[in-house]
């Protein structure tokens, strides 16, 4: 079975632009969730889709969003682009089967953003 | 709110040395425990996990057991090897949430020197 893919895998931005990052999660997984890696500030969650709605979110400015698609398939926007948002954007799915139980999450290789 | 945290590092090692990354947490109820593992310019990989307090859980000649009293979840192995230089990450999921939301501690450095 094919892992969590994630496009592209790396990505040069300049101050002030967006940016879309791409997430398709395990064949069968219902939910995923995006992760901000950083060197000063280390994992952060940033939030988690299951079946086309937001379910969790972490504590990001607004300027950081994200959606899923009905075939779970997902996308993270920032827009307004800032020096401090270069980081390893993770992308995590599992299968979420039910609500309560904490489904082990699988993650993707990333997708690193260098903000100049 | 949930936290984790884990042992300073880097921790450098000779092969077959025995390893212990001590990972301890705080949290409200029942959460998941998790060591994931990160090989440089990769992402990250399960290691292992374990949902109730006393169990143990081991992958690789990894193995870490739930403690519910001293909130921690210790990572051992019994005789490293070059290849299991990598950063290791203590993690947990909580119990009461809907959904699937994983805390992190700082991270670990390893290397193992031949």
């Amino acid at each position: 079975k094919a892992g969590v893919t994630q496009t592209p895998r790396y990505l040069i931005k300049t101050r002030g632009q967006q940016v879309t990052l791409s997430c398709s999660p395990i064949s069968g997984h219902r939910s995923v969730s995006w992760y901000q890696q950083t060197p000063g500030q280390g994992l952060q969650f940033l939030f988690e889709y299951f079946s086309e709605t937001q379910r969790n979110k972490g504590n990001f400015p607004g300027r950081f969003s994200g959606r899923q698609f009905s075939n779970s398939r997902s996308e993270m926007n920032v827009s307004t682009l800032e020096l401090g948002d270069s980081a390893l954007y993770l992308c995590a799915s599992s299968l979420a089967r039910t609500s309560g139980w904490a489904d082990t999450q699988y993650f993707g290789p990333g997708t690193r953003l260098t903000v100049l | 709110g949930d936290s984790v945290t884990q042992m300073e590092g880097p921790v450098t090692l000779s092969e077959e040395a025995f390893l212990t990354i001590n990972c301890t947490y705080t949290a409200t109820g029942y959460p998941s425990l998790f060591w994931y593992v990160q090989y440089p310019g990769e992402g990250l990989q399960l290691l292992l996990k374990a949902t109730k307090a006393d169990d143990k859980g081991s992958n690789k000649g990894f193995e870490a057991t739930y403690r519910k009293e001293t909130t921690s979840f210790h990572l051992e192995k019994g005789s490293v090897q070059v290849s299991d230089s990598a950063v290791y990450f203590c993690a947990l999921s909580p119990s009461e949430d809907s959904g699937s939301r994983l805390t992190f501690g700082e991270g670990t450095q390893l290397t193992v020197n031949p």
